[in-house]
């Protein structure tokens, strides 16, 4: 079945600092790549989507593209800051198959001093 | 910022209880899931709805769990007699269509003593 591989559980940097977390998926058909952020008491938030080879998705400063080449969607920021430290989810969701359901990737807390 | 409103944020229950939770999607999505996120922050897809129809849910929904989503009325998701390991965070999503993408509710935390 599809599955999401994010390499690092636990991130910690300081403000200013530059943000990478992996992703790497497997899929049978062409899936459609998320990246969710989620906060303590609350639910996931969509950061942005990307459905197609070399589509950039990109929002508050993040950004991540889609590489069919190398099955990856790795999630950059140049500079965080305090307030986005917060669980980051890869996701994907394969639309032509016949469960539109999310796969999940186990998650990278992120945590940023100041 | 999504707009899934999710009813109660808590509920607590004995084993063999039953456990009731409700979910508004967002206005005009017709597409709804529900998720259970347990204590190591994994998801499980419990059930999708499109327009009050049942699309699919996995064997462990078909027998202690049930779930509707009534027209002009909140979706549900019941737990029929709980057990320990139900104990984890119900979320419900919301989509505009088809494989496009989901907005989740804060989610219903359940604890079965």
């Amino acid at each position: 079945g599809d599955s999401v591989t994010q390499t690092e559980g636990q991130v910690a940097l300081s403000e200013e600092d530059f943000l990478t977390i992996h992703c790497n998926y497997s899929a049978s058909g062409y899936p459609t790549l998320f990246w969710y952020v989620q906060y303590p008491g609350e639910g996931p938030q969509l950061l942005f989507r990307a459905s197609r080879d070399k589509e950039k998705g990109s929002s508050r400063g993040f950004e991540a593209t889609y590489d069919k080449g190398t099955t990856s969607f790795h999630l950059r920021k140049a500079s965080v800051q305090e307030s986005d430290s917060a669980v980051y989810y890869c996701a994907l969701s394969d639309p032509g198959g016949s469960n539109a359901k999310l796969t999940f990737g186990k998650g990278t807390k992120l945590s940023v001093k100041s | 910022n999504s707009k899934v409103i999710q009813t109660p944020r808590y509920l607590v229950k004995g084993q063999g209880q039953k456990a009731k939770m409700r979910c508004i999607p967002e206005k005009g999505h017709p597409v709804v899931f529900w998720y259970q996120q347990n204590k190591n922050n994994e998801f499980k897809f419990l059930i999708n709805f499109q327009n009050q129809e049942v699309l699919q849910q996995i064997d462990m929904t078909e027998k202690r769990f049930s779930a509707e989503c009534p027209s002009n009325s909140p979706c549900s998701l019941e737990i029929q007699s709980s057990e320990a390991g139900d104990s984890a965070l119900y979320l419900c999503a919301s989509s505009l269509s088809w494989g496009r993408e989901q907005y989740f509710g804060p989610g219903t935390r359940l604890t079965v003593l």
